[in-house]
């Protein structure tokens, strides 16, 4: 069975620290990829999206970035913080093609002060 | 771009029904969801049902879809205080990466 791991459950940061937050899946190859930001416990944003090692789309242009460095593996990256990038961060995945669902980690709390 | 609508709050009693409703716009949505989220955690897949369906039941949940108004609800029968989550509705186009999620529906179930 496939399954999604993704890490720290909670960070803190300062204002202008640098970011990493990782997620790989397990049990699957060639996913399509995601992060998404939820913030006050509501709606979800989709960040980036990835369908293929190095592929990386950006659906609102901000203080972060994505990569893939390989397959199974999606980061989220910052080089400076901002308060405004506070908030519950989600990474996903789906299988190549439309026909399934997208499955959530656990999500990580990052609060920046 | 295509919006997905839903109420923000619901409260209900322990053992009473509960109904959470969803509207989209995007009339080529060929796969919509509906997902639970406890505090603190991610988002936990309950069902989803193809455009091509009406209904769709697994065991306590019950998905109507209404194609012609764009009309999804989500119905747990016997609603435990466990349910008490927030539920998100979710559509997919065929062609598209992305799916897009409704702001979530805060259920309360009251003992």
């Amino acid at each position: 069975s496939q399954t999604i791991h993704q890490w720290p459950a909670t960070l803190v940061q300062p204002v202008g620290s640098p970011l990493s937050l990782e997620c790989t899946v397990e049990g699957t190859s060639n996913p399509n990829l995601y992060w998404y930001r939820q913030a006050a416990g509501r709606g979800l944003q989709l960040l980036f999206y990835s369908v293929g090692i190095g592929q990386i789309s950006s659906e609102v242009p901000q203080n972060l970035s994505a990569s893939r460095p390989q397959d199974r593996q999606f980061i989220l990256s910052s080089k400076k913080l901002l308060l405004s990038d506070s908030g519950f961060y989600l990474c996903a995945w789906t299988r190549t093609g439309s026909r399934s669902p997208l499955h959530f980690g656990n999500g990580t709390r990052l609060t920046v002060t | 771009g295509e919006d997905v609508e839903q109420s923000l709050f619901l409260s209900v009693r322990e053992g009473d029904s509960s109904v959470i409703n969803c509207t989209y716009t995007d009339s080529s949505s060929t796969y919509l969801y509906w997902y639970k989220q406890e505090p603190g955690a991610g988002l936990q897949l309950l069902t989803y049902i193809f455009s091509n369906m009406d209904m769709k039941q697994d065991q306590r949940l019950t998905v109507l879809l209404n194609k012609k108004d764009k009309h999804l609800s989500l119905r747990i029968a016997d609603t435990q205080t466990g349910d008490s989550a927030i539920y998100f509705c979710a559509e997919r186009d065929y062609n598209n990466n992305d799916m897009r999620f409704g702001a979530g529906t805060r259920l309360t179930v009251k003992p």
